[in-house]
């Protein structure tokens, strides 16, 4: 069963324009919560994180996400989109089954036109 | 910093061919982690290691096995490549498993084509 749930595999925005990337997860006990961005040809880099306190996190270069419980939701935002945000961002869950190795989305290619 | 280093960056096999995939990590991490990347399927692990000397399965350990050489160097092989292996491969470490403020610090990863 899918633990981490991505929304659209591809979300295109043009530059300057709002960002959001959704993740969704299911958890029987209180998650922690990562999102992940992955230039080409590269390996994944750490965004940002949510472990434990407050919900509103900041990451990176102008990115934040907000840990909703009532949700179960973990959205990623940034209020304006730059050409160098194209990418590939995966959300990923830990603590899933007690366990503290990451469970990750599918990803979701972020386009930005000019 | 290197950080996390895989070698060889790119590799192609025949059908049954065996290779091994290097890892390596200078941040004193406890444990490291080989992924693998599909299209549309996201991170999938194949092995861990929580710390030195141990080893565990992941989501899709079936035609590799790994090897913690040292607190450093995690190395995964493939006896046996098949097609359906075709991916690429990603080596993470974090400074602890258990602990909750540890994030994974990746590899550039290892494209592996087999034919």
């Amino acid at each position: 069963a899918q633990s981490v749930t991505q929304l659209g595999s591809h979300v295109s925005v043009s530059e300057g324009a709002l960002v959001l990337l959704r993740c969704n997860y299911s958890s029987s006990v209180p998650p922690y919560l990562f999102w992940y961005v992955q230039y080409p040809n590269q390996g994944l880099q750490l965004l940002l994180k949510y472990t434990t306190g407050a919900t509103l996190v900041k990451g990176i270069n102008g990115f934040e996400a907000e840990f909703k419980k009532s949700e179960t939701s973990f959205h990623l935002t940034k209020p304006s989109a730059h050409m160098s945000d194209a990418a590939e961002y995966f959300c990923a869950v830990s603590r899933i089954g007690g366990s503290y190795i990451p469970t990750f989305g599918r990803g979701t290619s972020l386009i930005v036109h000019p | 910093n290197a950080g996390v280093t895989q070698t060889p960056k790119f590799q192609v096999l025949k059908t049954g061919q065996s290779m091994t995939l290097q890892c390596a990590q200078d941040m004193n991490h406890n444990s490291m982690y080989w992924y693998r990347q599909d299209p549309g399927m996201g991170l999938r692990l194949i092995y861990y290691s929580a710390s030195e000397g141990t080893t565990d399965k992941g989501e899709v350990p079936n035609g590799y096995n790994v090897s913690r050489l040292n607190k450093r160097e995690f190395s995964l092989r493939l006896e046996s490549a098949a097609p359906s292996q075709t991916s690429v491969y990603f080596c993470a470490s974090s400074e602890d498993r258990d602990r909750q403020n540890s994030p994974l610090h990746f590899g550039n990863g290892t494209r592996l084509t087999v034919t």
